[in-house]
């Protein structure tokens, strides 16, 4: 089945403990990114990638980093989590993040920061 | 900067109602338009897809229509069923970065 998994779905953890949040997809896709989603705020977008080894900031993207080794792959690491982190996290993926390419979202990660 | 307005927030209908939802942008730069929904605490499933050059999509009983000159985009859901409940998103596709914008939703609940 094509999708986009994401480890782990919910996760509580304490300020400043290091934690990677990753994300995978098995449609051979280029393009893959990373949202938050918070009342009010909608989602938001914090990194993506093109393409393997090409990464780039999206609109919220202090706190967090990101690696794209691997087509499959691209975690998403909190290096020193804060409580304003918290938040519902999604990664999508598309084939070039292009205008013809629906985008294919995973079933998110709850994350809460004491 | 692309802003996307939905609206209703939200919208209660009794069950076999046709709908329509809005959603306006501000920008008609846009590539395409995808429509999603989000089930409570769950991820999004995409919809319907509508690119720029296009006037609408259909999948099943979900019709969506884009007017890119006037910023606006509807999804038409007929004969409404209480398995419809959810939270609709829609989400212009602007710039070349891939980077979908989205709306805040607007949350449908249709009573059996």
């Amino acid at each position: 089945e094509a999708q986009v998994t994401q480890n782990p779905r919910y996760l509580i953890t304490v300020t400043g403990k290091k934690l990677t949040v990753t994300c995978s997809q098995n449609m051979n896709h280029e393009y893959m990114s990373w949202y938050r989603q918070d009342p009010g705020l909608g989602l938001r977008q914090i990194y993506y990638s093109m393409n393997v080894e090409v990464t780039d900031k999206g609109d919220v993207p202090e706190g967090y980093k990101v690696s794209r080794k691997e087509k499959r792959n691209f975690p998403l690491i909190l290096e020193s989590p804060s409580p304003n982190q918290t938040s519902l996290y999604f990664c999508a993926s598309s084939l070039y993040g292009g205008s013809t390419d629906t985008q294919y979202f995973g079933p998110g990660t709850r994350l809460t920061v004491l | 900067k692309q802003e996307v307005t939905q609206i209703p927030a939200a919208l209660s209908v009794p069950e076999g109602e046709n709908l329509v939802l809005n959603c306006s942008f501000t920008d008609s730069a846009i590539y395409n338009l995808q429509w999603f929904r989000q089930d409570p605490g769950k991820g999004l499933t995409s919809l319907l897809l509508i690119q720029s050059s296009q006037r609408e999509q259909t999948s099943g009983r979900l019709n969506a229509s884009l007017d890119k000159s006037s910023g606006r985009s509807t999804l038409y859901i007929a004969a409404s069923q209480p398995g419809d409940s959810a939270t609709y998103l829609c989400a212009p596709l602007s710039g070349n970065t891939g980077k979908l914008i989205f709306g805040q939703g607007t949350t449908l609940q249709v009573k059996p």
